[in-house]
């Protein structure tokens, strides 16, 4: 079956540790997002990226870098620089990038807690 | 700036129907999305709407009015399963998806 896998489901972190979210698709879709979720506020997006080796900071992209060296791939690095990185990590992807009707499908999510 | 309002929380009777209502108000507008997430869970697509209107889906259907910034999804014979939480979103002229903080649905016997 056609879908988002991410990995790790949670993950714990020591303050000044850098951490890395796997994401993957099998769904053929072009574009890939990274998206963060906090209690009582709407998904916020991280990165996102239409194509492969180029990708777009999103509203909240500071402490946070990504990669798209292939199509089915879009990791997620919460670095040391990120002031608040606890919270619910969400990877999604499309294949309607630059249209109205953009619908998304996302993986399970991954819960990043730092200690 | 840009904005979708939503309420926190809802409660309902199994076997009812509710309404969830979501106003916004954005940079232009491309489209209206609701999607269902179940706690800790992926967000799953439930409704597209772009014209004014009401689309039904099943159980489901979503309204939209674009000249009062207006949408709704409808729910009917609810059922324990649809305890989760709504989340409205709306496509701006930018082609950027605007999230309201969702709708937590609960389901009482």
């Amino acid at each position: 079956d056609g879908g988002i896998t991410q990995s790790p489901k949670y993950l714990f972190r020591k303050e000044g540790q850098n951490v890395t979210l796997s994401c993957e698709q099998n769904l053929n879709h072009d574009a890939m997002y990274w998206y963060r979720q906090d209690p009582g506020q709407g998904l916020r997006l991280i990165y996102y990226s239409q194509i492969v080796n180029d990708f777009q900071k999103g509203d909240i992209a500071e402490g946070y870098s990504v990669s798209r060296e292939k199509k089915e791939s879009f990791p997620l690095t919460v670095t040391s620089a990120q002031k608040n990185p606890t919270a619910f990590y969400l990877c999604a992807s499309s294949d309607s990038p630059g249209s109205g009707a953009n619908v998304l499908t996302f993986g399970a999510g991954s819960r990043l807690t730092v200690l | 700036g840009q904005n979708i309002d939503q309420p926190t929380e809802m409660t309902a009777t199994e076997g009812a129907i509710v309404q969830i209502n979501c106003t916004y108000q954005t940079s232009g507008f491309n489209g209206l999305f609701w999607y269902q997430q179940h706690a800790g869970e992926a967000p799953t697509f439930l409704s597209y709407n772009v014209l004014d209107g009401l689309e039904e889906k099943g159980r489901f259907s979503s309204f939209l009015s674009r000249s009062k910034g207006y949408s709704y999804l409808l729910l009917k014979e609810l059922q324990m399963k649809d305890s989760a939480s709504y989340l409205c979103a709306v496509t701006d002229s930018n082609y950027q998806l605007i999230w309201g903080a969702g709708t937590k649905l609960i389901i009482k016997p």
